[in-house]
């Protein structure tokens, strides 16, 4: 079946640092990809997404490109802030399943002042 | 205005209670989901409607039973509940084009005691 995977956390970073998320997926077809955000105690919202392949998705200065040779979305930033502290989920849109989001496990990032 | 709401924010009970969480959402979305996320975030969905009618029923105890009175409203009703039901229930909505990602509620934490 479809499945995300993606790298484990925590990830602790100093401020300003340079930020990569690894997501890799399985797929059967073309499936749409997603970034999701989990702030403490609230609920995920989407940060950005790609529907096919070449697609970059860019919100907040978060960008992550739909690699269908390599099944990868990584997700980048060029400088994090204390403020980027959240759970980021990666995820696939499972057409053949009405539209079912597949989520990877989400990595943990702290990101120190 | 809340695009997806859910009530209770919170909700203690004692093991063998039967109780309910309500979502609705303002989207005009015609489809709506409910997630359940663990205490390692791991976020798995249990059903998915489609303007009202059941989409979606992954393997999940029969103690759980969904209920859509109309395309704005899901709840969840769970009877004689268990210590394991601990968890947080996020409940999201999203139009019939997979593409566009979903919009999440802001979650219900269920402690069972």
């Amino acid at each position: 079946g479809n499945s995300v995977t993606q790298m484990e956390g925590p990830v602790t970073l100093s401020e300003e640092a340079f930020l990569t998320i690894n997501c890799t997926y399985t797929a059967t077809g073309y499936p749409s990809l997603f970034w999701y955000v989990q702030y403490p105690g609230e609920g995920l919202q989407l940060l950005l997404k790609a529907t096919k392949a070449d697609d970059k998705g860019s919100n907040k200065g978060f960008e992550a490109t739909y690699r269908k040779e390599t099944t990868s979305f990584h997700l980048e930033k060029g400088s994090v802030q204390v403020s980027d502290s959240a759970v980021y989920f990666c995820a696939l849109s499972d057409r053949a399943r009405g539209n079912k989001l597949v989520f990877g496990a989400g990595t943990i990032l702290r990101v120190k002042s | 205005d809340t695009a997806v709401s859910q009530t209770p924010k919170y909700l203690v009970t004692q093991m063998g209670n039967d109780k309910s969480i309500k979502c609705e959402q303002n989207l005009g979305h015609d489809t709506m989901y409910w997630y359940k996320q663990d205490s390692k975030k791991f976020l798995k969905i249990m059903f998915s409607y489609n303007n009202k009618e059941l989409i979606i029923n992954e393997t999940v105890p029969n103690r759980f039973s969904p209920k859509s009175p109309d395309k704005a409203h899901l709840n969840l009703h769970i009877n004689s509940l268990e210590l394991g039901d601990s968890a947080v229930y996020f409940c999201a909505s999203s139009p019939r084009d997979g593409d566009y990602g979903y919009t999440f509620g802001s979650g219900t934490r269920l402690t069972v005691v």
